[in-house]
């Protein structure tokens, strides 16, 4: 069943922050996030296991909240270079499945 | 190669003509997927390889769908007598095991008139 992003578009100024949501009706083992630019291929960003961990990639983290199958982008201080869109995948268990959300569209303007 | 590899990067069929979509992975990956994209979606699994072994067709959507991987590396994904409801971009991604980091290729965008 495919995760639900939220929100479906976000307009931002340069060093502004921004969440995305990342939520599925189903017992999760892992999230993963990727960011994809217009025509280029989908960008690793990172993986988020069972357990409630945080993990963080310079200026861009993320959290799994394991009881309510949710998981939660932060984007702190905003560059040019953040914009694109922003797919979560949810892998129930396979080890290798990765169903992906719809995206969320991602605009920094100077 | 540096990333994963597929060609072509565009391809227009015609209704009823079969196409070819290759695909180039990392040197070394053990693992292979294909993922179908539509406008404005996100990527959608179709198939998962081990090697040579395909572990996964589940997300193929028809049995005009057909992908291989005869010796673990490169791999080709064919569709048969394509219909314009297979308009997407086809992306192929590689790892070393199966549940870590996707390296993504650009994709072969195909459309179907």
């Amino acid at each position: 069943q495919q995760p639900v992003q939220s929100p479906q578009a976000v307009i931002l100024r340069e060093g502004e922050d921004a969440v995305i949501n990342c939520s599925s009706s189903k017992a999760l083992y892992s999230v993963h996030w990727y960011r994809q630019k217009h025509g280029e291929a989908p960008v690793f960003l990172m993986i988020l296991l069972k357990g409630g961990e945080q993990k963080g990639h310079e200026k861009i983290s993320a959290s799994f909240n394991e009881k309510k199958q949710q998981s939660s982008l932060y984007l702190t201080a905003s560059q040019l270079s953040y914009s694109g869109t922003y797919f979560c995948g949810t892998d129930r268990g396979s080890n290798y499945k990765l169903t992906f959300g719809k995206g969320t569209l991602l605009t920094v303007n100077p | 190669g540096a990333g994963v590899s597929q060609s072509p990067r565009y391809k227009v069929a015609k209704r009823g003509q079969d196409v070819a979509l290759r695909c180039d992975p990392i040197s070394g990956h053990v693992s292979l997927f294909w993922y179908q994209q539509a406008l404005g979606q996100g990527p959608e699994f179709l198939t998962y390889f081990q090697n040579e072994a395909q572990l996964d067709k589940s997300g193929l959507p028809s049995d005009r769908f057909f992908a291989e991987r005869p010796e673990g590396s490169v791999s080709t994904l064919k569709i048969q007598r394509t219909q314009q409801e297979d308009s997407a971009v086809y992306l192929c991604a590689s790892n070393w095991r199966g549940g870590e980091k996707l390296f993504f290729g650009s994709g072969t965008q195909l459309s179907v008139l």
